[in-house]
């Protein structure tokens, strides 16, 4: 069964226009992780935040964590289109000791 | 590093054939993960590895899924006798001891006609 969900399904926008997605999640996490698949390929890991962190950087990827929520943000800004590609959010849970993927977003950037 | 090496990258077979799918992590990670990717329900673990051991195979559909790992180097997994269901994107992923990122291999795209 899916642990996250991600919000939207797809999106659409320009490029130079920042892209945000979020996950939802049902249960305590360790940490959470999203991954960027480009058609066609594996999945790539992007960034990591830890339950205790609320908010990380990596160039232009922003991550959030609300774990009163038990949902996260990824804010891709300046967007362009090689950022073309699926983004999935996965949590890592202590217990069940491996790390579940959410159902993804769709991100198009058009030129 | 080479990242992690899938075998095949594509495979057709017909219904009833034994497939064989396999895997090469990263060199010092200590776990691998069978991932299985359709458009229906999206990214499942089948399985995975610690240190060579399986630890958690909940996620393998039915006894015609197997997987082993008889080293650090190599994984396979096997489906037999295949059917259509099957056909899907199979992904090995494998992580080092802070389970802080997996690499995915580039998958093996399995069509069971």
């Amino acid at each position: 069964s899916q642990q996250g969900e991600e919000d939207p399904q797809a999106l659409s926008i320009q490029e130079g226009e920042n892209a945000t997605m979020n996950c939802s999640y049902k249960t305590s996490i360790n940490n959470l992780q999203w991954y960027r698949q480009n058609s066609g390929r594996g999945l790539v890991h992007l960034i990591l935040i830890r339950s205790n962190e609320r908010e990380k950087h990596s160039g232009r990827l922003r991550v959030t964590l609300d774990t009163s929520k038990k949902s996260s943000s990824l804010l891709i800004t300046a967007s362009r289109a090689a950022d073309t590609a699926s983004y999935f959010c996965a949590t890592f849970t202590g217990g069940g000791n491996k790390l579940t993927f959410g159902t993804g977003t769709q991100l198009k950037v058009e030129l | 590093d080479a990242g992690v090496i899938q075998s095949p990258r594509h495979e057709v077979t017909e219904m009833g054939q034994e497939v064989t799918l396999r895997c090469k992590p990263i060199s010092g990670h200590n776990s691998l993960f069978w991932y299985r990717q359709t458009m229906m329900r999206g990214l499942e673990l089948l399985i995975y590895f610690n240190n060579n051991v399986p630890i958690d195979d909940s996620g393998m559909p039915e006894d015609r899924f197997s997987a082993k790992m008889p080293n650090a180097s190599f994984s396979t997994l096997k489906i037999q006798p295949s059917e259509p269901r099957d056909s899907a994107v199979y992904f090995c992923a494998s992580s080092p001891p802070d389970r802080e990122g997996y690499t995915f291999g580039s998958g093996t795209r399995l069509t069971v006609v």
